[in-house]
């Protein structure tokens, strides 16, 4: 079975730009999450979205946006990019909306970011 | 609010030597723990969980981590390091209370082995 998939791996945007970032769950997964992991740092959840509704959300600016579809894949949007928004961001599936003793959160090998 | 705080942002071991990466959390609510290892240019992959089960949860290659919750830690062990451990370790905590899934992550400790 295949893991959870990002696209694009690697992406370079200008300040200002808006910019798309994608996942596919794995199969029979119907909750996305979102995280950013600026270099140096731990990863920092951003959203979390379970059949198509947003049910959490971390602290971050409403330039961030997000939406999951029928499918369950998801995509991330960052709007009017700065310098600070270079970061990987990655995307984690799991079967429920929340954490349980038997699930296990599943995360994808990212989509590196870089604001120039 | 819950947080996780590793102590070490890198660790040094010779191939073969114990492997002992430290974290604490602080949680009001009873909480779910794991540990992640992430390897250059990948995500991250889960080590282990503690879920309340067992208070010495045993993880992949090799790993294991004991909850103690009168010091508050959750600290990872390996008694025989290999070069192929050499990565970064994440800790983190989820409430397990919370109506959604939201892992707090510490800073990441990057474990060195040398032949």
């Amino acid at each position: 079975d295949a893991g959870v998939t990002q696209s694009p791996t690697h992406l370079i945007k200008t300040r200002g730009q808006q910019v798309t970032l994608r996942c596919s769950p794995i199969s029979g997964h119907k909750s996305v999450s979102w995280y950013q992991q600026v270099l140096g740092q731990g990863p920092q959840f951003i959203f979390q979205y379970y059949e198509k509704e947003e049910r959490g959300r971390g602290n971050f600016p409403d330039r961030f946006s997000a939406r999951q579809f029928p499918n369950y894949s998801s995509e991330l949007n960052v709007n009017a990019l700065l310098l600070g928004d270079s970061a990987l961001y990655l995307c984690a599936s799991s079967p429920r909306v929340r954490t349980s003793d038997k699930e296990k959160l599943f995360f994808g090998s990212g989509t590196q970011l870089s604001v120039l | 609010a819950q947080s996780v705080t590793q102590l070490g942002s890198h660790v040094s071991v010779s191939e073969g030597a114990l492997v002992l990466l430290r974290c604490n959390y602080s949680s009001s609510v009873p909480p779910y723990l794991f540990w992640y290892v992430q390897y250059p240019n990948q995500g991250l992959q889960l080590l282990l969980k503690y879920t309340s089960a067992a208070t010495l949860v045993k993880g992949i290659n090799g790993f294991e981590a004991e909850f103690k919750k009168s010091e508050t830690s959750f600290h990872l062990t390996k008694p025989s390091a290999h070069m192929s451990d050499a990565a970064e370790y994440f800790c983190a905590v989820s409430d397990s209370m919370t109506g959604f899934q939201k892992l707090v992550f510490g800073t990441g400790t990057r474990l060195l082995v040398s032949p």
